[in-house]
C-alpha cells in the first residue's frame, strides 16, 4: 500500500525556518517525481515545488524561489522541503504528492497524497 | 487569482448531474493533460480524473472528464450527498514552468 507521511510542521516566527519531511512507503520511491502542494486557510490548493526521481534540480513557484529548497534522499525514501525566511503568507497545510513516473507529472497527475503538515508563521 | 478558472460553487439535487468547468490557456490546458481532484476538509486530496478523461481504479463511472482546446470539464452524474466536496482541476504550465490549479469549486448536493 502506498503511503506518504509528512512531518516537521509547527509554529514559527516570521523570518524563521522549518524543514518538512515526507516519508514514503509501498513503492519504489526513486522511480517517481515528488511534489509539495499547500493550502492556506480558506484558500485553494497551490503547487509549491517539484523534484524529479533522480533528484535533479527542482521547480518552484515564484513566491518561494530563493527561500525554499526541495530535496530527496532516495536511500531513505524521504522527501524534504527546507523553508527559510518564512512569511505569514506561507501559513498553510503542506502536502507531499507523488507523480506517476520518474521524469514527468503528465500535466499534474498527483496519484497519491499525504495527510498534510500544518505550518503556521506568526509572531 | 488562480491560473486556471473554475466556478466557485455548483449545486444540484441528489440523483442529478453537474458539470464543473476549468478554463486555461495554450500554455497549460491547451498543451497538457488535465487532472481533477476531490478534496474534503482535513483529508488528503484524491485523484478522480487523470489524462483528461481517465479514472483511477476505484473511482466510479459517475465521474467523467473531457477537454477541448483550452478548457476542461468534470461531470458527475447520479449525485450523492457523499460527493459534497471541493473539486480542483490541475495541470502543468509551460510558460510558468510550474504546476497550476484552479481556484476550486465547492459542490453542494441539496
Amino acid at each position: 500500500e502506498v503511503q506518504l507521511l509528512e512531518s516537521g510542521g509547527g509554529l514559527v516566527q516570521p523570518g524563521g525556518s522549518l524543514r518538512l519531511s515526507c516519508v514514503a512507503s509501498g513503492f519504489t520511491f526513486s522511480d517517481h517525481v515528488m511534489n509539495w502542494v499547500r493550502q492556506a486557510p480558506g484558500k485553494g490548493l497551490e503547487w509549491v515545488s517539484l523534484i524529479y526521481g533522480r533528484a535533479q534540480a527542482g521547480h518552484y513557484i515564484d513566491p518561494v524561489k530563493g527561500r525554499f529548497t526541495i530535496s530527496r534522499d532516495n536511500s531513505k525514501n524521504t522527501l524534504f522541503l527546507q523553508m527559510n525566511n518564512l512569511r505569514a503568507e506561507d501559513t498553510a497545510v503542506y502536502y507531499c504528492a507523488r507523480c506517476p513516473s520518474i521524469d514527468s507529472c503528465h500535466g499534474f497527475r498527483g496519484d497519491y497524497w499525504g495527510q498534510g503538515a500544518l505550518v503556521t508563521v506568526s509572531s | 487569482q488562480s491560473v486556471l478558472t473554475q466556478p466557485p460553487s455548483v449545486s444540484a439535487a441528489p440523483g442529478q448531474k453537474v458539470t464543473i468547468s476549468c478554463s486555461g490557456s495554450i500554455s497549460n490546458v491547451g498543451r497538457e493533460f488535465v487532472s481533477w481532484y476531490q478534496h474534503l476538509p482535513g483529508t488528503a486530496p484524491k485523484l478522480i480524473i487523470y489524462d483528461n478523461n481517465k479514472r483511477p481504479s476505484g473511482i466510479p463511472d459517475r465521474f467523467s472528464g473531457s477537454k477541448s482546446g483550452t478548457s476542461a470539464t468534470l461531470g458527475i452524474t447520479g449525485l450523492q450527498t457523499g460527493d459534497e466536496a471541493a473539486y480542483y482541476c490541475g495541470t502543468w504550465d509551460h510558460s510558468l514552468n510550474a504546476g497550476v490549479f484552479g481556484g476550486g469549486t465547492k459542490l453542494t448536493v441539496l
